[in-house]
């Protein structure tokens, strides 16, 4: 049962353009949601994050929008750079349960081409 | 600052060897503690996690088991080594108490079984 998908194994974008990644969920019950970014045999960091109460954030390049009656969350990151190019991957999470470990979703490979 | 550290970055073990993964983490105090596998072309999957010394959760049954000698410290083991045991092995540590908390994690170890 997979509760965060990331429905995209790969995207490719040109460099200045706009790059979106999508990730549904099915757990109502998550209320916190991040994204995270790696890079072949590193371990992935984190980029930004959402919770509940809001629809939107934004860290410089990077927007993460929520869409609770959707259960779909989306990063965008304008514009698209060489060094963007990694997986991303989406995780969901429960504060109201306790310390609840973050569930991943597979990954999205992100080709940013100059 | 804080900062966490995995060692080794990369393992060759025979099938049927012993396993010892180290982590520890530095600049905090009670943080939780996450061991996650990343096999080769799929997502991350959380092992174990630990909001204390000596409490360990196992999210799925495996050849695998962790430990949590001390505060910041946390360890994955296996007494015999299956094939099915290769991978990227990521440690995380996360704030505890209130508030959603995004995870950080180390530089993984490739543990490759022969």
């Amino acid at each position: 049962d997979q509760q965060v998908k990331q429905n995209s194994p790969s995207l490719s974008v040109q460099e200045g353009r706009i790059s979106i990644l999508n990730c549904d969920y099915t757990n109502s019950m998550f209320d916190y949601f991040l994204w995270y970014k790696k890079y072949p045999a590193e371990g992935p960091t984190f980029l930004i994050s959402i919770s509940s109460i809001k629809d939107k954030n934004e860290d410089g390049r990077f927007t993460v929008f929520l869409n609770k009656s959707a259960k779909h969350l989306s990063l965008h990151i304008v514009p698209s750079q060489p060094g963007d190019s990694a997986v991303y991957f989406c995780a969901a999470s429960s504060w109201n349960s306790g310390n609840t470990p973050l569930v991943f979703g597979k990954g999205t490979r992100l080709s940013v081409i100059a | 600052s804080q900062t966490i550290h995995q060692w080794p970055a990369t393992l060759v073990q025979p099938v049927g060897s012993p396993l010892s993964l180290e982590c520890t983490v530095e600049g905090t105090s009670n943080p939780n503690l996450y061991w996650y596998r990343q096999a080769a072309g799929r997502g991350l999957q959380l092992l174990f996690y630990s909001v204390g010394i000596g409490q360990i959760s196992s999210e799925v049954p495996q050849n695998l088991s962790a430990s949590r000698p001390q505060d910041r410290q946390f360890i994955l083991s296996s007494k015999k080594l299956l094939l099915s045991d290769s991978g990227f092995y990521l440690c995380a540590w996360s704030r505890a108490g209130t508030g959603n908390q995004p995870q950080h994690f180390g530089d993984g170890t490739r543990l490759s079984i022969l």
